[in-house]
Formats: C-alpha cells, sequence, structure tokens
C-alpha cells in the first residue's frame, strides 16, 4: 500500500526554526511535494523535490532521500501566520496524488 | 486572475437527497482533481480526470459520481448522502506533468 506518516503536532517559538518530518512507503514514486492549509482553508502548495537534495524557496526549505523514503519541510524565522497544517503528498503515476496525515503547527510567541 | 472556483460555498442537504457540487477553472489546466477532507484530516483524494479520461479510486464509494463536460467544469455528484458524507470537498487542478496543485476554496457539505 502507498502511506505517508508525519508527526500529528508541532510546536515552535516565533522566530525560530521548525522542521517537519515526513515518511513515506509506496511503489512508483515521481517526487514529493509540501501544502500549507490554514484552518477554514485551501491547501496551497508551498515545494516539490523530484530529486535528493535541498530545495529553497524564500524562508521555507524541503529535503528528500529517496534512499531513505523521507523527507522533510524546514520553515525558517518562524512566523505566527505560519500556524497551519502541512501535508507532504507523494506524486504516483498518471498525477495521482496521495496527502500524508498532515502536521499542525503551532507557533507561540 | 487565473483561478479554480467551487460553488456553492456552503451546501445543506437531506440525508438521501442528490446533491451536485461543482467546480470551474481559469488556468487551462487539463488535469481535475475531487478531495472529500473530514475535520483534522488529511485531503482524499476521490477521483481525478486527466484530459477526458476519468481515474477513480479503488475505496471511493459507488455513492460518488464525477462528470467533467469539458476542460473548464467538473461537477461532483452525491447520489444519496449519508450523515458520513459531511465534509470539505475540495477541487484543485494541475498541468500534466507538472506537480503544483492548485485548489479552490472547497464547498462545505452539511447532511441532516
Amino acid at each position: 500500500g502507498q502511506s505517508l506518516e508525519q508527526p500529528s503536532e508541532v510546536t515552535a517559538v516565533e522566530g525560530a526554526i521548525v522542521q517537519i518530518n515526513c515518511t513515506y512507503q509506496t511503489s512508483g514514486f515521481y517526487g514529493l511535494s509540501w501544502y500549507q492549509q490554514h484552518d477554514g482553508g485551501a491547501p496551497t502548495f508551498l515545494s516539490y523535490n523530484a530529486l535528493d537534495g535541498l530545495e529553497e524557496t524564500g524562508r521555507f526549505s524541503s529535503f528528500l532521500s529517496r534512499s531513505d523514503s523521507y523527507g522533510y519541510l524546514l520553515l525558517q524565522e518562524l512566523q505566527m501566520k505560519d500556524s497551519a497544517s502541512y501535508f507532504c503528498a507523494f506524486s504516483g503515476g498518471y498525477q495521482k496524488v496521495t496527502f500524508g496525515t498532515g502536521t499542525k503547527l503551532q507557533v507561540i510567541p | 486572475d487565473a483561478m479554480v472556483i467551487q460553488n456553492p460555498r456552503y451546501q445543506v442537504t437531506q440525508f438521501g437527497k442528490p446533491v451536485t457540487l461543482s467546480c470551474s477553472q481559469t488556468l487551462n489546466h487539463n488535469v481535475m482533481y475531487w478531495y472529500q477532507q473530514k475535520s483534522s484530516q488529511a485531503p482524499k483524494l476521490l477521483f481525478h480526470y486527466y484530459d477526458k479520461d476519468f481515474n477513480n479510486e479503488a475505496d471511493t464509494p459507488d455513492n460518488f459520481q464525477s462528470r467533467r463536460p469539458n476542460t473548464s467544469f467538473c461537477f461532483l455528484d452525491i447520489r444519496s448522502p449519508g450523515l458520513g458524507d459531511a465534509a470539505m470537498y475540495l477541487c484543485a487542478t494541475s498541468r500534466g506533468g507538472q506537480e503544483t496543485q492548485y485548489f479552490g476554496p472547497g464547498t462545505r457539505l452539511l447532511v441532516l
């Protein structure tokens, strides 16, 4: 089967750095995406890793290790508005996307 | 601005009464998705269209159907809604070969 596991909740202090991990099991893997979703809102795309290594987009970075079936999202200089749920998602064949269990991030002052 | 639009934003229906949710897009993307999301859970893919090709997830109940009459529009039909079908329904689009999905604001369905 296919699955992606994430920690259910993470709390971090404003201005700090936080890492959200994602481990996956799948047959047929094209890449790992990350989405942010505020309460009551729709998911918004953050980043995508097709290859091993680090992708940086402003305060957000995402990492993938295919050999370890593992990835993470790194958020730097945390702001209160970063409080949201974060989902990893993998792309299989034919544009099919499966979302991870999600991590609720709470940023505290 | 190019976008994904879902109507209505809130839908109340009665147990067993058919309901249709709609999604339209101005992005001209050839892939469209329907997700179900329940409170504090991840979006669950129900089905998706790659161009005109329909892809149904194995665990999507038969109660859920979809139509895509053209590139811009996609509909989700729930033939006999049950209380367990109350959820947020999200429509998303992407361009074939690209990973970014663009989500609509969702339709929150309440079943009485």
